[in-house]
């Protein structure tokens, strides 16, 4: 079965450090999403991403967030100068394949765990 | 968005059916609502969705009445590994993917 695949698993780093979470979304998928979810609290939206734009995006996602899709098949998610608030489980997830259009089944990684410190 | 109500915690024993209702007072005419799974450190992943009267697959089934203010994701006959988080979910039409997690139910199955 097709997945969404995520690295890093876990990543740690010092509060102001730049970090790009990296997302392989399902081949023949045309949407894009990140959410979060800081420990023992909700998923929460950040944003969604389709035809090469962001096409809606949270409060949670400021200036300091971007994300990009540099080749056919990387999703990434960077963080420019991370918060201490910034630790989560950070989830991507993929939607609408072929000639279905989106059916409300996202399909969600295993998550990237970030640590700032 | 449209807001969900649901149970925080439920138990159950092995092989029991679980029902699990959502209620959704001010969902729209053009909303979906869908049921997603959360293990511990994993991503949640999709179970059902339907718009009205009755949806199965091979998971769950879920029933939603003609007013649409509620909705029953139920499991047939639960193992320990149905042991997760359940969330309901209320969405609006295509255009609009940003899916609202709340706090979901704790479903605790016990041997």
């Amino acid at each position: 079965e097709p997945e969404v695949t995520q690295t890093p698993s876990h990543q740690v780093t010092q509060m102001g450090q730049e970090v790009i979470l990296r997302c392989v979304p399902i081949s023949n998928h045309l949407y894009f999403y990140w959410y979060r979810q800081i420990l023992g609290q909700k998923v929460e939206f950040l944003v969604s991403f389709y035809n090469n734009e962001i096409s809606e995006k949270s409060e949670i996602f400021d200036d300091q967030f971007s994300v990009e899709r540099p080749d056919g098949s990387n999703f990434t998610l960077k963080i420019r100068s991370t918060k201490l608030e910034d630790s989560a489980m950070y989830f991507c997830a993929s939607s609408g394949g072929g000639r279905v259009l989106n059916t409300g089944e996202l399909f969600f990684g295993e998550g990237s765990r970030l640590t700032v410190l | 968005l449209a807001k969900t109500t649901q149970p925080i915690s439920m138990d159950s024993y092995e092989g029991q059916e679980v029902n699990i209702t959502c209620s959704h007072n001010n969902i729209a005419t053009n909303d979906y609502i869908t049921w997603y799974q959360q293990f511990p450190s994993q991503g949640p992943r999709f179970i059902i969705q339907g718009y009205k009267t009755k949806v199965t697959n091979e998971v769950a089934s879920l029933f939603i009445p003609a007013d649409r203010k509620s909705s029953t994701l139920s499991l047939p006959r639960v193992s320990l590994s149905d042991t997760a988080v359940y969330y309901c979910l209320v969405r609006g039409r295509a255009g609009s993917y940003q899916l609202t997690f709340g706090k979901g139910t704790k479903l605790s199955v016990i041997p």
